[in-house]
């Protein structure tokens, strides 16, 4: 089946720093989405970017489909960062989920 | 604004009770999802409804039945819960392929 891995599991930053994150991916059709949840709470969709980059605010989204990776960057972070990230891409039938990850930001 | 409706946000139950949650969605879309958040937030796809097909069913327990009326409702229900059920139901819903969006899901504890 297909498997999302994502990377790091976890990152800690101090509040100003920049923050990136991973997402490879085996399967070609690419329906490549990043989620926020903060603590307790429900999936925001960030990003839903099949392919290219893909700005709001401070983050941005790079997908290249063909190296089957994604990337959200996260420029001059703020301790409202702090949550879990994920990553999701679709194959047969069904979007599969990363394991996330865990990103601390300490004022 | 949420757009993607479950109830009741919060479940505790006993070993052996049935439960029902309930999902709804307003943004028109085609296709539903019932994931499962374990605790260690691991998300795992249970049940994929297509304008109330079932077209994913994964491996999951008999005690778990997916119900869904029209495109916009699709409900979980679980008969004779186990302590290993406890964790948060997460429904959401996608136009075909397209971006999901996710409810704020449900927490159940199995006492």
């Amino acid at each position: 089946g297909q498997q999302v891995q994502q990377s790091p599991a976890s990152l800690v930053l101090q509040e100003g720093e920049n923050a990136e994150l991973q997402c490879n991916f085996s399967s070609t059709a690419t329906r490549l989405q990043w989620f926020y949840q903060h603590p307790g709470g429900r999936l925001v969709s960030l990003f839903y970017n099949p392919s290219g980059t893909k700005h709001t605010g401070r983050l941005t989204s790079t997908t290249v489909t063909n190296e089957r990776r994604s990337s959200l960057h996260i420029s001059s972070s703020q301790t409202t960062d702090s949550g879990t990230y994920f990553c999701a891409n679709y194959g047969n039938e069904k979007i599969t989920f990363g394991a996330g990850t865990k990103l601390t930001i300490k004022p | 604004e949420t757009a993607v409706f479950q109830t009741p946000n919060y479940h505790v139950t006993q070993v052996g009770n049935e439960v029902s949650f309930n999902c709804k969605q307003t943004l028109g879309h085609d296709t539903m999802y019932w994931y499962k958040q374990d605790s260690k937030k691991l998300l795992k796809i249970m049940f994929s409804y297509n304008n109330k097909q079932l077209i994913v069913n994964e491996t999951v327990p008999r005690r778990f039945s997916p119900q869904s009326s029209d495109k916009a409702h699709l409900n979980l229900r679980i008969k004779s819960v186990e302590p290993e059920d406890s964790a948060v139901y997460l429904c959401a819903s996608s136009y075909g392929r397209g971006e999901v969006f996710f409810g704020k899901g449900t927490r159940l504890t199995v006492v």
